[in-house]
């Protein structure tokens, strides 16, 4: 079957790091992409791995280990405006993403 | 970066009536169209996938009679949900992907469908 788990809600604070994790189960795998979607809107595309290792890009970083079926999403320096769902799909076999359930992730000042 | 654009991006109707969502690539020429569902605090759940000129594949589960797709030219795919009933209520979210950007998906700012 197809399985992607992400944790269901997490919080922080203003100006830390958070890292999101995820973990999947795929028939088939084509890389990983992670999405930032905000309430009531469509999501934002933040990155794609497909090889193992650390994408990084501004303020966030993605890595992935394909052995382990694991990867996360880093965010540092957060800001207020950081607060949002964050999407792990997995592209895998026929062509399709296949989402987690998502992420909130609320961030204090 | 690509856009896509949903048309309308919030539609309020009576049950037993037929709805057209309009996805437009406008920057690129789109190889394949993607439609979603998203339900509220849920993730994304595919309904179809929708290449140019040819039919397209539902998810198991999906009524293609109920939610037809037709994608007509590499730039416009739409949704129509006939006969729509309450349960059809959802936030409906299409997305491109791009022949010069490989397998990245955009996806279109979505349409709330409210079905009385």
């Amino acid at each position: 079957g197809q399985n992607i788990d992400q944790p269901t809600e997490m919080t922080a604070t203003e100006g830390a790091i958070v890292q999101i994790n995820c973990t999947y189960q795929t028939s088939g795998f084509n890389g990983l992409f992670w999405y930032q979607q905000h309430a009531g809107e469509a999501p934002t595309f933040l990155s794609y791995n497909v090889l193992d290792g650390l994408e990084e890009k501004g303020r966030f970083s993605s890595f992935l280990s394909r052995s382990k079926g694991y990867s996360y999403l880093l965010l540092k320096e957060l800001q207020m405006k950081d607060s949002a769902s964050y999407l792990c799909a997995v592209y895998g076999g026929y062509n399709k993403l296949i989402f987690g359930a998502g992420t909130r992730l609320a961030v204090h000042p | 970066g690509a856009v896509v654009s949903q048309h309308p991006s919030r539609v309020i109707c009576k049950s037993g009536t037929s709805v057209k969502i309009e996805c437009r690539s406008l920057d690129f020429q789109a190889t394949t169209m993607f439609w979603y569902r998203q339900f509220p605090k849920k993730s994304l759940m595919l309904m179809a996938t929708s290449n140019e000129g040819s039919k397209a594949t539902y998810e198991q589960g999906v009524e293609k009679d109920k939610f037809l797709i037709n994608h007509a030219s590499l730039t416009l795919s739409t949704l129509t949900v006939t006969s729509a009933h309450p349960e059809d209520s959802s936030f409906y979210i299409c997305s491109a992907r791009f022949r010069t950007r490989g397998e990245t998906q955009y996806f279109g700012p979505g349409t709330r469908l409210l079905v009385l």
